[in-house]
């Protein structure tokens, strides 16, 4: 069974202070790590794909990477505006080329920036 | 480009009720997902359809069960509601290997 843990499950940042945030994951095949960001109240919101180790996307504040175990979010000089939620999910299929199509996520960091 | 949109928003039923919830995907996208998300097991999916035929099914009893329309729509049913039902609903629509969110129900049993 497909397996994605996030950490830390709450992190509190200082404005300005990077960090990075890691999703761990036990797969049969992976397709595809997928980042998402909730602001309460809110479906998630895409926001990186990463299909293969060593992969790196980046995008305003943030840039995440992929490894064949890991995918860290990391947070360069985060504002307040970047307090959400993280969600980290996994496309996996034991079959190449299936036709099943399940996102596993992750329960999420919850990440608050102070002013 | 007009989002992934469903309805209603919010909804409170009660115990031993059903419920049916509608999404429409963004335009051009054929497949639809949902997820039933709650604070303890996070997201959960339930299922996918895609041309209007289930193609995959989470571990959920089948009181839960949805289909989709010609045109892309899809909704969800919940018959005989027990209180652990009480989550935030949530579809998403996929174009190739991106799934995109719709902003949730939020239905609540009493």
């Amino acid at each position: 069974e497909d397996q994605v843990t996030q950490s830390p499950e709450a992190l509190r940042l200082q404005e300005g202070e990077s960090s990075s945030l890691n999703c761990s994951y036990t797969v049969s095949g992976l397709r595809g790590l997928f980042w998402y960001r909730q602001d309460p109240g809110k479906g998630p919101e895409f926001l990186f794909t990463l299909y293969s180790a060593g992969e790196e996307k980046e995008k305003e504040r943030l840039k995440a990477t992929l490894t064949k175990k890991e995918s860290f979010l990391h947070i360069t000089a985060p504002k307040p505006e970047d307090s959400a939620t993280y969600l980290c999910a996994v496309h996996a299929s034991l079959y190449s080329g299936g036709s099943n199509y399940k996102l596993t996520f992750g329960k999420g960091t919850l990440l608050t920036v102070n002013p | 480009k007009a989002g992934v949109t469903q309805t209603p928003r919010y909804l409170i039923k009660t115990r031993g009720q059903q419920v049916t919830l509608s999404c429409s995907p963004i335009s051009g996208h054929r497949s639809v997902s949902w997820y039933q998300q709650t604070p303890g097991q996070g997201l959960q999916f339930l299922f996918e359809y895609f041309s209007e035929t289930q193609r995959n099914k989470g571990n959920f009893p089948g009181r839960f069960s949805g289909r989709q329309f010609s045109n892309s729509r899809s909704e969800m049913n919940v018959s005989t509601l027990e209180l652990g039902d009480s989550a935030l609903y949530l579809c998403a629509s996929r174009k190739i290997d991106t799934q995109y969110f719709g902003p949730g129900t939020r239905l609540t049993v009493l």
